[in-house]
């Protein structure tokens, strides 16, 4: 099946420090990536659609200044956290789509990362 | 706007089968999904089913898809202590992949 891959696995950093985390698709070309927030015992929250050479679009209250995204190839997306606080501290997961089918039935396998488990003291 | 529903915590014995239940409300929805999530971990697609298809099987798993009451339920047969997880219901509610997901629901399951 398709792999999707995350880096790091786990991060821990100080208040007011930025950190990248990176999504992978491992043995497929992923023309939209998708980036999730994830509280404990909670569903994910989607926070943005990247899109391959294009600007990512933000959900509604996510901030784009705060919450960067770049997807530079196929292959890799980034989300940079930047100017880090306590409530950024979250699990953080992408995802990557493949298309199936034709026309209107058109499925998107979504195949997600492992996760990235942010914290920020 | 999109809404997905899920009962939270469902309990079985290993052995017995699993009907977890999800409603949805939007009704332009072309395809229904159901993702596992261990503790730590990612998401894993289970299954998806077309808005116009009824029913799925795969192996153990059953989807049914009630499209006028827009329900969707997974039935897992013989569940095993490996099934105990998070169960995720979305929506595809446009094109290009965007999924709206329900709560969650906790499947636990009991030797």
């Amino acid at each position: 099946g398709a792999v999707v891959s995350q880096h790091p696995s786990w991060v821990i950093c100080k208040s007011g420090t930025s950190v990248k985390i990176e999504c992978r698709s491992l043995d497929f070309q992923a023309t939209t990536m998708f980036w999730y927030r994830q509280f404990p015992k909670q569903s994910l929250m989607l926070m943005a659609t990247s899109n391959e050479g294009s600007k990512a679009t933000y959900e509604q209250g996510v901030e784009k200044d705060k919450f960067l995204i770049n997807h530079a190839s196929l292959t890799l997306s980034t989300l940079t956290v930047t100017s880090a606080h306590p409530e950024d501290s979250s699990f953080y997961i992408c995802s990557a789509t493949i298309p199936s089918g034709r026309g209107q039935s058109v499925a998107y396998e979504q195949y997600f990362g492992p996760g990235t488990r942010l914290t920020v003291t | 706007g999109e809404d997905v529903e899920q009962s939270l915590f469902l309990s079985v014995r290993e052995g017995d089968s699993s009907v977890i239940n999800c409603t949805y409300t939007d009704s332009s929805s072309t395809y229904l999904y159901w993702y596992k999530q261990e503790p730590g971990a990612g998401l894993q697609l289970l299954t998806y089913i077309f808005s116009n298809m009824d029913m799925k099987q795969d192996q153990r798993l059953t989807v049914l898809l009630n499209k006028k009451d827009k329900h969707l339920s997974l039935r897992i047969a013989d569940t095993q202590t490996g099934d105990s997880a998070i169960y995720f219901c979305a929506e595809n509610i446009n094109q290009g992949g965007k999924l709206i997901f329900g709560q969650g629901t906790e499947l636990s399951v009991k030797p």
